[in-house]
C-alpha cells in the first residue's frame, strides 16, 4: 500500500445520496484505476485514468463517474448510491499503460443502506 | 467461457507442504502474467510478475507460464501459516491494453 492512500476507509450511506471516494498517490504514476471487489465476481474495473483529465470507462462503469484534476488524485463518485454498489473499492496505480503491473491501495468499504 | 478461470478453493494444507495454485485463460493475446496475494481486509499485493512463457523464482515462490496450454501456476514451497491468504492471478495483453484481467482468487489456509 506504500504511496497510495484511500479515503474514507469505511463509509455507511443511504440509498440515493451521492458519495465520493478519494485515491491519493505519492508515486507520481501516470495511470490510476478504480476497481470494485465483490464475492463471486472478483476484481472488476470501474474507470481508469491515463493522465490528468484523461479517463475512460471500464467493465462496470454505470452509476459511477470519475475525475482527475491532478496527477496525485483520482476521485470516484457514485452519483446516486444504490444497494448494489455496496462493495469494497480499490484504487490502483501503474507507471506503464501496458497493463503489466498495478499497485493497489488499502481499499474503502462502502455500505449503502 | 470466462477469460480467466481460477479455482476458488478453499485450499487447506499443512505447514511445510508444497502448494500449487493455477489459472487457465482463453485470450491468446495475454503476454504479461501476475500473481497477487491478498490478506483478509487488505488490498492485493503484487507477488510475482512474468512476461511470456517460462519460469520465475523468488525465494519460496515459483511462477510458471505455459502459453501453449494457456495455463499459469504459482508454487509455494515450505508453506507457512503467514502464507494464508487469497491468491489472485492477473494477466494483460500489454501495450495499449491498460487493463488487467483477474481471476476470482483462490483462498489458501496453511495449518500449523
Amino acid at each position: 500500500d506504500a504511496g497510495i492512500t484511500q479515503s474514507p476507509r469505511h463509509k455507511v450511506t443511504e440509498t440515493g445520496t451521492p458519495v465520493t471516494l478519494r485515491c491519493h498517490q505519492t508515486e507520481n504514476h501516470r495511470y490510476m484505476y478504480w476497481y470494485r471487489q465483490d464475492p463471486g465476481h472478483g476484481l472488476r474495473l470501474i474507470h481508469y485514468s491515463y493522465g490528468v483529465k484523461d479517463t475512460d470507462k471500464g467493465e462496470v462503469s454505470d452509476g459511477y463517474s470519475v475525475s482527475r484534476s491532478k496527477t496525485e488524485d483520482f476521485l470516484l463518485t457514485l452519483e446516486s448510491a444504490t444497494s448494489s454498489q455496496t462493495s469494497v473499492y480499490f484504487c490502483a496505480i501503474a507507471n506503464s499503460g501496458g497493463g503489466e503491473t498495478q499497485y493497489f491501495g488499502p481499499g474503502t468499504r462502502l455500505l449503502v443502506l | 467461457q470466462k477469460e480467466v478461470e481460477q479455482d476458488p478453493g478453499p485450499l487447506s494444507v499443512p505447514e511445510g507442504a508444497i502448494v500449487s495454485l493455477n489459472c487457465t485463460y482463453s485470450n491468446s493475446a495475454f503476454q504479461y502474467f501476475m500473481w497477487y496475494r491478498q490478506y483478509s481486509r487488505k488490498g492485493p499485493e503484487l507477488l510475482m510478475y512474468t512476461y511470456s512463457s517460462g519460469n520465475k523464482e523468488d525465494g519460496r515462490f515459483t511462477a510458471q507460464v505455459d502459453k501453449s496450454s494457456k495455463y499459469i501456476s504459482l508454487f509455494i514451497r515450505d508453506s507457512q501459516p503467514s502464507d494464508s491468504a487469497t491468491y489472485l492471478c492477473a494477466m494483460s495483453a500489454g501495450a495499449g491494453s491498460y487493463q488487467l484481467t483477474f481471476g476470482k482468487g483462490t483462498k489458501l489456509s496453511v495449518i500449523p
